[in-house]
């Protein structure tokens, strides 16, 4: 079975670019995760989507952050304009959804480099 | 709010002997536990969970973790460390409150000596 597949791995850019993100969750997993990990630090949530819904996006900082799931499945993060703090990893994760005690699965990671 | 501490930054094993990184958590309500692994440049990796049931929960790689409820703690475990065990390691709760949102502990690297 595939796992959580992310792209790209590894993005530089100059700051007040912008930049996006991608995200193919495992495949029949409804729920996915968008989460920031600072270095030295554990993930934290940034959103949450129940199939297309975002169900939790409390932690995203809207004014520059942006994130879809069109259909249902696949999912974008956008940073509009990248500030030098944003420098980070920024994980993809997905579950089932069946109930309180399903475990995400994390994709490999982005690595943005904001300069 | 539900928390969850890893106080030890770094735990130092050699090789064959046992290994604990030890976890605390604070949470309303019965906790969901969990434990992950992260090898450099990768992502998250599922190690083990409690939910319910045996307090010992045994988990992927040899790994178990211990789920004590009076001191609320879920230390990881190991009885024979391997080179390759060296990785950084996290404990995350999940409480019933807040929908359910899973809060992550900063980590600790484990480093084990040939």
């Amino acid at each position: 079975e595939a796992g959580v597949v992310q792209s790209p791995r590894y993005k530089i850019i100059e700051k007040k670019q912008p930049v996006a993100f991608w995200c193919n969750p495992i495949s029949g997993h409804n729920t996915l995760y968008w989460y920031l990990q600072n270095l030295g630090q554990g993930p934290e949530l940034l959103i949450r989507y129940e199939n297309e819904e975002a169900v939790d996006d409390s932690q995203l900082p809207k004014d520059r952050f942006s994130a879809e799931r069109l259909k249902g499945v696949d999912s974008t993060l956008k940073i509009q304009p990248a500030e030098l703090g944003d420098s980070a990893v920024y994980l993809c994760a997905s579950s089932t959804g069946v109930g309180s005690t399903d475990t995400q699965y994390f994709g490999p990671g982005t690595r943005l480099t904001v300069l | 709010a539900q928390s969850v501490a890893q106080p030890e930054d770094q735990v130092n094993v050699a090789e064959g002997n046992p290994l604990t990184v030890k976890c605390t958590y604070s949470v309303s309500g019965n906790p969901y536990l969990f434990w992950y692994v992260q090898y450099p440049n990768r992502g998250l990796q599922f190690l083990l969970k409690y939910i319910t049931g045996d307090n010992l929960v045994k988990g992927s790689y040899g790994f178990e973790a211990e789920f004590n409820k009076s001191q609320t703690s879920f230390h990881l475990k190991k009885p024979s460390a391997l080179v390759s065990d060296s990785a950084l390691y996290f404990c995350a709760v999940r409480g019933h409150t807040g929908g359910f949102k899973t809060i992550f502990g900063a980590g600790t690297r484990l480093f084990v000596k040939a």
